[in-house]
């Protein structure tokens, strides 16, 4: 498998803050990660794919002036909310994609909330 | 576009039973991967098991085992000897093997109660 950290775990901000969640892969190196959003009782809808080096590709949609990717490193992504509001506040996840069949590696989620 | 149906929003099952989640899938590629991730309480996402399109031969993990039907663009997922440690949302996904940069689509996920 693969071993992927977020912080943090959960973070409260105030309307028009901006807030940054970081993933990291902790056990190799990753040249593509993934950014979903989910909200509760729903499925992970993808925002954005994260190429190592690169700009992020970003799903129909997600706001990439919004939500900003950056992924300096093959073990370093970060997403930040710009000028948040409280309809941004939902669970975000990272993952990470290894293996044969590409499998994809979650990290454990940032609960964001907006007040 | 693919698309993956998770058809039972819930689903429950008495403790040491046997439970049949169903997913089935819309694509005209003949090569991908399908996948069952477990979502507990704890939102933690983890993968329960993985199936190659190109694989006649169902895979199992343990008490995990699938029903692949590729004609009938089905995946089920079996849970056997039922533990009270399953209950959890049970995602479906696909993944087009065509290039290292796909995304999964995820069905919209099966709640799983376990009753004991």
């Amino acid at each position: 498998g693969a071993v992927v950290s977020q912080h943090p775990s959960r973070v409260i901000c105030k309307s028009g803050t901006s807030v940054k969640i970081e993933c990291r892969s902790l056990d190799f190196q990753a040249t593509t990660m993934f950014w979903y959003r989910q909200f509760p009782k729903q499925s992970l809808m993808l925002m954005a794919t994260s190429n190592e080096g690169s700009k992020a590709t970003y799903e129909q949609g997600v706001e990439k002036d919004k939500f900003l990717i950056n992924h300096a490193s093959l073990t370093l992504s970060t997403l930040t909310v710009t000028s948040a509001h409280p309809e941004d506040s939902s669970f975000y996840i990272c993952s990470v994609q290894r293996g044969p069949s590409y499998e994809q590696y979650f990290g454990p989620g940032t609960r964001l909330t907006v007040t | 576009a693919q698309t993956v149906t998770q058809s039972q929003p819930e689903m429950s099952v008495q403790e040491a039973e046997t439970v049949t989640l169903s997913c089935t899938y819309d694509t005209s590629e003949s090569d991908y991967y399908l996948f069952w991730y477990k979502q507990p309480p704890s939102r933690q996402m983890i993968l329960v098991i993985r199936q190659e399109a190109y694989k006649q031969q169902n895979a199992t993990e343990n008490r995990f085992s699938v029903n692949f039907q590729k004609a009938a663009k089905s995946f089920s997922l079996k849970i056997s000897d039922s533990q009270l440690g399953d209950a959890a949302m049970y995602f479906c996904a696909y993944r087009s093997a065509r290039n290292a940069g796909n995304m999964l689509t995820f069905g919209g996920g099966t709640r799983l109660m376990v009753k004991p």
